[in-house]
């Protein structure tokens, strides 16, 4: 079955630049979409088609792809952005999806 | 944006069947898709199927082909997921979600994959 990969956990100070990858062998013809989940929440679709914000996303979350890695980008993050992220794709053939097995983003 | 809002929690015996609802208001029910997902207790975010309402187009995951069911009631703008043969690790909270969905130039139908409106959830409990 098809798999998306990350970080189990990524860790920066406030201010500073997270980056979160996610890797799956059809992200080159796929597009990669972002999930926040804070603790006890439903998800948050933070960037979908490997770049683009929703509206009341802040600027400072951003998606890139390349090849068969996508990455979320958290410039300048804050104490609030501190969450786990999925990322979340389908596979070759459009048949199955697949979220990714999660990081744990920390901001201290 | 749709608003979805979920039936509530459920404690359910090992070998029976749960069927969760998920009611959407807000927004036109045929104008998206449906999608479930769930999460066990200190698990990360688990893909279990959707549907297109208004095709009745469903797709699932492989994991749970045979055990999942996903439908929808267009006249009463609601989803359901009905699961059987539950086992303690199925104990979960289960997620719909709302999304768009496309066609290819086949006239194919897809469910979109960005899931930009969620129920609240609701725990399904399996034990005996």
């Amino acid at each position: 079955s098809y798999e998306l990969t990350q970080p189990p956990s990524v860790s920066v100070s406030p201010g500073q630049t997270a980056r979160i990858t996610c890797s799956g062998d059809a992200l080159p013809q796929k597009y990669a979409y972002w999930y926040q989940q804070k603790s006890g929440q439903a998800p948050v679709l933070v960037i979908y088609e490997d770049k683009k914000r929703p509206s009341g996303i802040p600027k400072r979350f951003s998606g890139s792809s390349s090849g068969t890695m996508a990455t979320l980008t958290i410039s300048g993050a804050q104490v609030e952005d501190e969450a786990d992220y999925y990322c979340y794709s389908t596979d070759s053939s459009d048949n199955y999806s697949v979220f990714g097995t999660g990081t744990k983003v920390t901001v201290l | 944006q749709v608003q979805l809002v979920q039936s509530g929690a459920e404690v359910k015996k090992p070998g029976s069947s749960v069927k969760v609802s998920c009611k959407a208001s807000g927004g036109t029910f045929r104008n998206y898709a449906i999608t479930w997902v769930r999460q066990a207790p200190g698990q990360g975010l688990e893909w279990m199927g959707g549907i297109i309402p208004i095709f009745g187009i469903t797709n699932n995951a492989q994991k749970f082909q045979g055990r999942v069911t996903i439908t929808a009631d267009e006249s009463t703008s609601t989803a359901y997921m009905e699961l059987s043969g539950l086992r303690s690790e199925d104990t979960a909270v289960y997620h719909c979600a709302s999304s768009t969905y496309y066609n290819d130039s086949s006239g194919y139908y897809y469910i979109g994959h960005d899931l930009d409106s969620w129920g609240q959830g609701t725990l399904v409990t399996v034990s005996s």
